[in-house]
C-alpha cells in the first residue's frame, strides 16, 4: 500500500540558507501535518493543512512557511536556517472525513542538518 | 511543558519479560495513541485508545487509559529483542488530528 512519501530523506544546508521539504500524502488523503523532532526530543507539531487551507498552527518559527497544493502535496519552506533547525521533520496525512480518532499516517521523515 | 509525559525515560529488560511504560497528560483528549520509533527512523502507529475506552489489546500490546487520572500505560508482553525502540504516547485533543507527543521511553530488550 502507498505510504506518505517525503523528500529528500537527508538534507545538509549551511546557516542562513533556505531549505524546502516535500511531502506527498497517501492518495486521497486531504489533510497533512508537519512535525519537527530535534535530537533526543519528542516530535513537535508545526502546522497542518486541510483541503489546501491551513487548519492549525503550532510552534512554527516565522522563518518557516508551508502550503498545500492542488494535488494535496505539501511543502515546508525554511529560510535563514539556524543550527537549531537541525532535526528530523515528519509529515503525516489523514483521509477525508477524518474527525476525532482518526489515525494519521507518518512518512519516514527528512533529516535536516544545518552546518 | 509537554502534554504527554512518559515514565520511565529508559527501560532495560531481558527477552521474554514484560515491559510497561506510562504516560500522563494534562488536558482533555479525544484519544491517546502510542507510537514506536526505531533509532532516528519514522514513527510507526501502534494503537489508538479513545477517551471512552479503558483498555485495548493488539497482539502483544495492551493499553489502558484512565481519564480521571489523565494517564495511560502500554504493556508489551513477552518482549523480543526486535522490540528495542523508543515508544511515544501522543494525545489528540480538541484540534482534530493534531497530536501532542510525550518525551518517549527508550526500551532496550536484551537477547
Amino acid at each position: 500500500a502507498a505510504g506518505v512519501i517525503q523528500s529528500p530523506r537527508h538534507l545538509i544546508k549551511e546557516k542562513r540558507e533556505t531549505a524546502t521539504l516535500k511531502c506527498y500524502p497517501i492518495p486521497r488523503h486531504d489533510t497533512v501535518y508537519w512535525y519537527q523532532q530535534g535530537p533526543g526530543q519528542d516530535p513537535q507539531f508545526l502546522i497542518s493543512f486541510y483541503e489546501k487551507m491551513q487548519s492549525d498552527k503550532g510552534s512554527i518559527p516565522d522563518r518557516f512557511s508551508a502550503q498545500q497544493f492542488s494535488d494535496y502535496h505539501s511543502e515546508l519552506n525554511m529560510s535563514s536556517l539556524e543550527l537549531g533547525d537541525s532535526a528530523l521533520y515528519f509529515c503525516a496525512s489523514s483521509p477525508p472525513g477524518a474527525g476525532a480518532d482518526t489515525e494519521a499516517f507518518f512518512g519516514q521523515g527528512t533529516r535536516l542538518t544545518v552546518v | 511543558s509537554q502534554q504527554g509525559e512518559e515514565d520511565p525515560q529508559a527501560l532495560s529488560i531481558q527477552e521474554g519479560e514484560n515491559a510497561t511504560m506510562n504516560c500522563s497528560y494534562k488536558t482533555s483528549i479525544n484519544n491517546l495513541q502510542w507510537y514506536r520509533q526505531n533509532s532516528g527512523r519514522g514513527l510507526v502507529h501502534l494503537i489508538l485508545i479513545r477517551s471512552n475506552e479503558r483498555e485495548k489489546h493488539s497482539g502483544r500490546l495492551r493499553v489502558t487509559l484512565d481519564t480521571s487520572k489523565k494517564s495511560s500505560s502500554l504493556l508489551i508482553t513477552a518482549s523480543r529483542a526486535a522490540d528495542t525502540a523508543s515508544y511515544f504516547c501522543a494525545t489528540e485533543s480538541t484540534s482534530y488530528g493534531k497530536l501532542t507527543f510525550g518525551q518517549g521511553t527508550i526500551l532496550t530488550v536484551h537477547p
